[in-house]
């Protein structure tokens, strides 16, 4: 079975400039996450999806973030324009049914450098 | 304000030897914990995980104790392998996250030969 892909694995880009990230999911999973892990500490949650509905963006920033999952599949997550504050490694998991006691499966991450 | 807290950030042990991760928490609406474990340029994967109306769940060398009274829960692996060296992140959710997964920030386990 596949596990979740993320592309691209690295991207350095100078501050203000967009960037975007794309996810696809286990196929048959559901619930899909987005996710910001600084260095040192743990991943934070930056937006869930139930299939095409975002049922969790309360800490995405909105200002500068977006999300999109059509087709309820596969998703990308927009930084528009990136800031200095936004270098971090950006991953996206997925999971079978909600959050409740269901195990999220990772990938491998996006690390993002802005210069 | 940290929900979740992995004092040490870091643990050598010996090949063969206990390995012990600590977490505590604060919030006592968390009823599920999960124990995850990150190699480097990799997602974390699941581990383990243990519901609050539990006090131990162990599968193979890999063993999780919750103490609700002291919210605090450890993962014991035993014996430790040169292959569990990786970073491992202790994660709890409830009602009172809004079922989000909160997450700590990490032990770094080192396992010596």
């Amino acid at each position: 079975e596949a596990g979740v892909v993320q592309s691209p694995r690295y991207k350095i880009i100078e501050k203000k400039q967009p960037v975007a990230f794309w996810c696809n999911p286990i196929s048959g999973h559901n619930t899909l996450y987005w996710y910001r892990q600084n260095l040192g500490q743990g991943p934070e949650l930056l937006i869930r999806y139930e299939n095409e509905e975002a049922v969790d963006d309360s800490q995405l920033p909105k200002d500068r973030f977006s999300a999109e999952r059509l087709k309820g599949v596969d998703s990308t997550l927009k930084i528009q324009p990136a800031e200095l504050g936004d270098s971090a490694v950006y991953l996206c998991a997925s999971s079978l049914g909600g959050p409740v006691m269901a195990t999220q499966y990772f990938g491998p991450g996006t690390r993002l450098l802005v210069l | 304000d940290q929900q979740v807290k992995q004092n040490s950030p870091s643990l050598s042990v010996q090949e063969g030897r206990i390995s012990i991760l600590n977490c505590d928490y604060t919030n006592s609406m968390f009823d599920y914990f999960l124990w995850y474990k990150k190699y480097p340029a990799e997602g974390p994967t699941f581990l383990i995980s243990i519901s609050s109306i539990k006090d131990k769940n162990e599968d193979g060398r890999f063993t999780v104790f919750l103490n609700k009274s002291a919210k605090h829960l450890s993962l014991h692996i035993v014996p430790s392998q040169p292959g569990d060296s990786a970073v491992y992140f202790c994660a709890a959710s409830g009602s009172g996250s809004n079922y989000q997964l909160i997450w700590g920030a990490g032990t770094k386990l080192i396992i010596k030969p």
